[in-house]
């Protein structure tokens, strides 16, 4: 799985839209770039996926450049309890086995 | 609540004892996995099983560690012999083989181990 590099840590203001970036400047084509967060003591929880389209769910929405060398994470409204680290992973598909390679990610603190 | 459980969320233990966690994944998943998280560190993944079948195991999953999974259903991870470096959280996740949500892993909070 290719690597990826994401800023340490980041504020953002409550109610104002946290953009989280990630650069993976070795991904391969049939890598898929993927978002998780992780609130203080409790396990990760996905957030978003895309390939090469910009995606949008209900928590956030991808951003990824036309050469997929780097992505970005948009939280529209950031709330307190979007403070968590947020971890950048790139990894492909193989038939649904998803080992995932998780960095040190970017811790966020939403500030009020 | 219908999320992947772990048990004990803590453990404390002295050095060269032996620890067992357990995981029960959400019911209809087929696929469990095993991970340890250090301090200031993201999850390192330990082992992968489908359904009873272990499938892979990183090279952090030393002899002293095995993970069971027999009936398909819950899993257990052993430590033995244990030492102050495997002082972590040790986190489980799931995932269904296919359907809208196969491309997420579903985590547990996780079972904090100190060895004292």
């Amino acid at each position: 799985d290719a690597k990826t590099t994401q800023p340490t840590s980041m504020d953002c203001a409550e109610g104002r839209a946290a953009n989280l970036p990630c650069n993976h400047s070795t991904i391969s084509g049939n890598e898929y770039v993927y978002w998780y967060r992780q609130i203080h003591s409790q396990g990760p929880q996905y957030i978003i996926h895309g390939l090469k389209n910009n995606e949008t769910n209900e928590m956030a929405s991808l951003i990824i450049t036309e050469d997929r060398k780097s992505s970005t994470l948009i939280l529209p409204h950031a709330t307190l309890r979007d403070t968590a680290v947020y971890y950048c992973i790139v990894r492909v598909e193989y038939g649904g086995y998803q080992k995932v390679t998780f960095g040190i990610g970017t811790k966020l603190q939403v500030i009020p | 609540d219908t999320g992947v459980s772990q048990d004990p969320r803590h453990k404390i233990t002295k050095r060269g004892q032996n620890v067992t966690f357990r995981c029960d994944p959400i019911s209809e998943h087929n696929r469990l996995y095993w991970y340890r998280q250090t301090l200031g560190q993201g999850p390192e993944f330990l082992t992968y099983f489908q359904n009873e079948a272990q499938l892979e195991k990183s090279r952090l999953l030393s002899d002293r560690f095995s993970a069971e999974r027999p009936k398909g259903s819950f899993s257990t991870l052993e430590i033995q012999r244990t030492e102050q470096g495997d002082s972590a959280m040790y986190l489980c996740a799931s995932s269904p083989a296919s359907g809208g949500n196969y491309n997420e892993q579903f985590f547990g909070p996780g079972t904090r181990l100190t060895v004292l």
